[in-house]
């Protein structure tokens, strides 16, 4: 069974950037699933940052703005987020999950089946 | 605001049948596959239903149906253990994201 698991920093400053990195075991992230981002603001709903594909297809939130890279190293089964220029407004729970695959179809646009714990980032000085 | 709305809250007792709704439009629930998660006391989300498919370890009580722009999840015997708040998600071609609805918040009285 697939478990992902996110590190990084729990505190970066305003303007720096946020870099997190999710560890998928019993998987491999070479396969057919999409895997991505999903951020959680203190006390509000779920807000979908990003998905990539092994295969280098990575797609991410309009609404980000440009500020985001999802990378992956095949090599350590892990894939990356890093968040430009952040303020306060990115300060949130920040979750790693696989994107499901329906009939042994893989698309990007298909719903999530699998989380990580989540990791609480906070920007403040 | 969310591009799926849901109910703020539901109630229900032990045993009964509840259906939580998420509506859309056609860029979305239309015409994607909708996911259901449970997060219970802001820890992490977990898939309850995919795409109307039950996954492994979700007890058979849950399930997913849509119609036209609506999703729905249905509860039939509710369990203390159900207490929790329910997202659903879908792609939303207009705006080439995954969108999420804003979340209800499911009581067991």
């Amino acid at each position: 069974q697939v478990q992902l698991q996110e590190s990084g920093p729990g505190l970066v400053k305003p303007s720096e950037t946020l870099s997190l990195t999710c560890s998928v075991s019993g998987h491999s992230i070479s396969g057919r699933y999409y895997w991505g981002w999903i951020r959680q603001p203190p006390g509000k709903g779920l807000e979908w940052i990003g998905n990539l594909h092994h295969s280098g297809g990575t797609y991410d939130n309009p609404s980000l703005k440009s500020r985001v890279t999802i990378s992956v190293d095949t090599s350590k089964n892990q894939f990356s987020l890093r968040l430009t220029s952040v303020t306060a407004a990115d300060t949130a729970m920040y979750f790693c999950a696989r994107g499901g695959c329906l009939s042994s179809t893989c698309y990007r646009e298909n719903p999530f089946d699998s989380w990580g714990q989540g990791t609480l980032v906070t920007v403040s000085s | 605001q969310s591009a799926l709305t849901q109910e703020g809250s539901v109630s229900g007792t032990v045993g009964q049948k509840v259906t939580l709704s998420c509506t859309g439009n056609r860029y979305n629930i239309r015409s994607y596959s909708v996911g259901w998660y449970q997060q219970v006391s802001h820890g992490a989300p977990k898939t309850v239903m995919f795409a109307n498919s039950l996954p492994s370890g979700i007890p058979d009580r849950f399930s997913g149906s849509k119609s036209g722009t609506t999703a729905y999840l249905t509860i039939s015997g509710l369990q203390p253990e159900d207490e929790a708040v329910y997202f659903c998600s879908t792609w939303d071609n207009s705006l080439s994201a995954h969108v999420f609805g804003g979340g209800t918040k499911l009581t067991v009285l």
